[in-house]
């Protein structure tokens, strides 16, 4: 069945530091790839997505590329700041599946 | 519009007591998805309905778990007999149809339940 893997946290990072969170699946099929943020108190956000191979998603200076070659889905921001500090969960649909498959979620924590 | 509402927001009770969650979705949205959260996890389908019609059910939903749709509008998960292992975040989400193309759900903030 499909999967998604996600590096373990937490992530203790300065602020301003650059990010990166792993994130590969296995999937049948041609998913569609999204990172959500869950922010303290809060639900699930949508942060971005990719549909296709090559794609990048971006959004908020966060950035990712469908690597179909890799089967991977990393998050990247180049200046992470304290307001950045969440749960950030890969996800990925596949076909015409109604229902979406996460990952385990990554702790971010940003510090002064 | 004001995003996905659930109520209650956290709910305490004895093992062996029936609840029920409420979520209202966006109302333009046709789509409505159950998900389960237990700590440290991320979020597991439970069931998704398009419009009034439930479409598809989680094994995780045992015999315990009813959820409706009436009308295509909002939405109750209800829990008989509850377990110490139903504590968890419940949460709810809608969308369009064509959700890999419109970009995903819009998740509501989750009820929290815990069993004692």
């Amino acid at each position: 069945g499909d999967s998604v893997t996600q590096m373990e946290g937490p992530v203790t990072l300065s602020e301003e530091a650059f990010l990166t969170i792993n994130c590969t699946y296995t999937a049948t099929g041609y998913p569609s790839l999204f990172w959500y943020v869950q922010y303290p108190g809060e639900g699930l956000q949508l942060l971005l997505k990719a549909t296709k191979a090559d794609d990048k998603g971006s959004n908020k200076g966060f950035e990712a590329t469908y690597r179909k070659e890799t089967t991977s889905f990393h998050l990247e921001k180049g200046s992470v700041q304290v307001s950045d500090s969440a749960v950030y969960f890969c996800a990925l649909i596949t076909g015409t599946a109604s229902k979406l498959t996460f990952g385990t979620g990554t702790r971010l924590q940003v510090t002064l | 519009d004001t995003g996905v509402s659930q109520n209650p927001r956290h709910k305490i009770t004895k093992r062996g007591q029936n609840v029920t969650f409420r979520c209202d979705p966006i109302s333009e949205h046709n789509r409505l998805y159950w998900y389960r959260q237990t700590l440290g996890q991320g979020p597991e389908f439970l069931t998704y309905f398009q419009n009034e019609a439930q479409l598809e059910k989680s094994r995780l939903l045992s015999d315990r778990f009813s959820a409706e749709r009436p009308k295509g509008s909002f939405s109750t998960l209800e829990i008989q007999r509850t377990e110490q292992g139903d504590s968890a975040m419940y949460l709810c989400a809608s969308s369009f149809d064509g959700v890999r193309e419109l970009g995903g759900y819009t998740f509501g903030s989750g009820t929290r339940l815990t069993v004692v």
